[in-house]
């Protein structure tokens, strides 16, 4: 799978949009990019993936760029429960199941 | 529908021991993935199972050892524990099958601390 690259770390005011970038420049043409969280102690939760084209769920949006070399999670309106690691993934899906490999993330930080 | 459980919460363990960890698959998953989290890093693959089998390892040595069930419910074994075993044990269940929505559902994990 090709690696990420996130910021290490984020601040965002809260009731504001939280724009996490994501550089995965060696992305190949089968790979998806695939978004998780994980909010202090407790497993990785799933928020969304993509592979060309934009997508939107309840929880965010993601903005792929047209070379698909980087990317862009969204939370339109963050909250105080939006604080957690955010990880960017790009991975192939394999045979009759698939890994995910977890990169450092970025740790959002969502303030009054 | 029920999410992944996983048991127990915490254990402690001292060096050399043996350890059992248990993962319940999310309904109509038949697919379990093992992670291993130490603080403050993000989760490694164990290894994967599909209809059990194990259907893909990560680097880890062979000390670490899993089984499926016939109800998809998983077990991670560990044997010898070293006092870097310590950490966040996660289990994730998917739908296998070549599909683009298996998305892999994370339980709450379970502590081990090795002293």
């Amino acid at each position: 799978d090709a690696k990420t690259t996130q910021p290490t770390s984020m601040d965002c005011a809260e009731g504001r949009a939280a724009n996490l970038p994501c550089n995965h420049s060696t992305i190949s043409g089968n790979e998806y990019v695939y978004w998780y969280r994980q909010i202090h102690s407790q497993g990785p939760q799933y928020i969304i993936h993509g592979l060309k084209n934009n997508e939107t769920n309840e929880m965010a949006s993601l903005i792929i760029t047209e070379d698909r070399k980087s990317s862009t999670l969204i939370l339109p309106h963050a909250t105080l429960r939006d604080t957690a690691v955010y990880y960017c993934i790009v991975r192939t899906l394999w045979g009759a199941g698939n890994m995910l490999t977890f990169g450092g993330g970025t740790r959002l930080m969502v303030k009054p | 529908e029920t999410g992944v459980t996983q048991s127990p919460t915490h254990l402690i363990k001292t060096r050399g021991q043996q350890v059992t960890l248990r993962c319940s698959s999310q309904s109509g998953h038949n697919t379990v993935s093992w992670y291993q989290q130490a603080l403050g890093q993000g989760p490694q693959f164990i290894f994967q199972y599909y209809r059990e089998e194990e259907n893909g390892r990560g680097n880890f040595p062979p000390r670490f050892s899993g089984l499926q069930f016939p109800n998809y419910s998983s077990e991670l074994n560990v044997n010898a524990l070293e006092l870097d075993d310590s950490a966040l044990y996660l289990c994730a269940s998917s739908l296998g099958g070549q599909s683009s929505y298996n998305e892999q559902f994370f339980g709450p994990g379970t502590r081990l601390t090795v002293l």
